[in-house]
């Protein structure tokens, strides 16, 4: 069964601290792995994509490692801010825009 | 250049009522997705359509149906609303099918 796994499911950091997300999936076959943040009230935003043979990208503080080996992703929050309080979801392509395969998300808040 | 907007943010219906939820592009894009939203899961397809004229269903598609008329609308409507259809809804576009997806800012649907 095509399913994405995120850990944790929610996480607390001081302002100016990095953190790390996890993203497990056993989509198959994968076409691209996505990271979205979303604002509570909001919808979602694009952060990364990535294909098969994409290890690592950035967006600004956020940088997105997939292993494709593995089956596992990473997003990685650099030096956080209070606006970095959002819901983070990993998202699976399998082959088509129309076969997403979201996670249930990671719960980020960020204290001053 | 608004991007994605859904009309209305917000509403609550009475079982068995009907209403329709308009989503709007203004980014020339050929695909669009409808998705809900429930506590503690991923968002799920609903219905998508590969460009104007054309819709097909995604992973829930019961009780709910939708029409692309023009390129730039996608209309999701609920003809006899009941208590599980209680979510929030969003509406997404993308260039091309695997494309990034742009999501709208949802809409909060209360079934009494």
């Amino acid at each position: 069964k095509n399913q994405v796994e995120q850990s944790p499911q929610s996480l607390i950091i001081l302002e100016g601290k990095n953190c790390t997300l996890q993203c497990n999936y056993t989509v198959s076959p994968f076409s691209n792995l996505r990271w979205y943040k979303q604002d509570t009230g909001r919808g979602p935003v694009s952060l990364t994509i990535m294909t098969f043979s994409e290890n690592t990208k950035s967006n600004g503080r956020y940088t997105a490692t997939l292993d494709a080996d593995t089956k596992q992703s990473s997003l990685h929050i650099t030096a956080s801010q209070l606006s970095d309080s959002a819901s983070y979801i990993c998202v699976v392509s399998n082959q088509a825009g129309t076969a997403l395969i979201f996670g249930k998300g990671t719960t980020l808040s960020v204290s001053s | 250049n608004a991007g994605v907007t859904q009309t209305p943010k917000f509403r609550v219906l009475k079982t068995g009522q009907s209403m329709t939820l308009l989503c709007a592009q203004d980014m020339n894009h050929e695909y669009m997705y409808w998705y809900r939203q429930d506590p503690g899961m991923g968002l799920r397809l609903i219905h998508y359509s590969v460009g104007e004229g054309t819709t097909a269903k995604g992973e829930v598609p019961d009780g709910y149906n939708v029409s692309r008329l023009k390129k730039q609308n996608f209309l999701l409507g609920l003809e006899s609303a009941a208590p599980s259809q209680t979510s929030v809804y969003f509406c997404a576009s993308s260039l091309r099918d695997n494309y990034e997806q742009y999501f709208g800012p949802g809409t909060r649907l209360t079934v009494t």
